[in-house]
């Protein structure tokens, strides 16, 4: 069975430019989350869908984040414009379950210069 | 605001050791706590998950227990491995679904 599916694994762009990234969950799971992690911290929360519904965005900065979830299944967050402070690693993970985060994808790391 | 602490942040023991590592959280009214392990430059795999009404889980050399009076919940490792170096991560969840992790404790395992 494919694992969550992110990619690029790697991306570096400058500052005020825009960039995405995307995800394909593990197919039947209709919870899917996006997070940010910052070196030697652990993961938050941006983002959290049930099937194409997002239930808790509280944590994404509105003015610059966007992430969308078609037909409840692949999920493309974008960020515009990209600020220095940006630089991270964004995990997708996905469960069958509300109250567990049972996968994660390999993420990708970004860096904005 | 749910807060949750891991200490020590890195920990280095010789093959061989038993060890515990701690995790703390504020807000006792949690539904559900994992234990994550993180590879450089990977994801989270999830090692273990206690549901609040259980006090511990067990996975082969790993043993997790779950004190939410005291805000508290320590991941045993058992005769510790090179294979076992990395970070490990744990998650306090809301019965709303909502997720707070800890920074991480990094164990370094010695030959």
């Amino acid at each position: 069975e494919a694992g969550v599916v992110q990619s690029p694994r790697y991306k570096i762009i400058e500052k005020k430019q825009p960039v995405a990234f995307w995800c394909n969950p593990i197919s039947g799971h209709n919870t899917l989350y996006w997070y940010r992690q910052n070196l030697g911290q652990g993961p938050e929360l941006l983002i959290r869908y049930e099937n194409e519904e997002a239930v808790d965005d509280s944590q994404l900065p509105k003015d610059r984040f966007s992430a969308e979830r078609l037909k409840g299944v692949d999920s493309t967050l974008k960020i515009q414009p990209a600020e220095l402070g940006d630089s991270a690693v964004y995990l997708c993970a996905s469960s069958t379950k509300l109250t567990v985060v049972a996968f994660f994808g390999q993420g990708t790391r970004l860096t904005v210069v | 605001k749910q807060e949750v602490t891991q200490i020590p942040a890195a920990l280095s023991v010789p093959e061989g050791e038993n060890l515990v590592l701690n995790c703390s959280f504020t807000d006792s009214a949690i539904y559900n706590l994992q234990w994550f392990r993180q590879d450089p430059g990977k994801g989270l795999t999830s090692l273990l998950l206690i549901q609040s009404s259980q006090r511990e889980q067990t996975s082969g050399r790993l043993n997790a227990s779950l004190d939410k009076s005291s805000g508290r919940s320590t991941l045993y490792i058992a005769a510790s491995q090179p294979g076992d170096s990395a970070t490990y991560l744990c998650a306090a969840y809301t019965n709303a679904g909502k997720s707070t992790f800890g920074d991480g404790t990094t164990l370094t395992v010695k030959p």
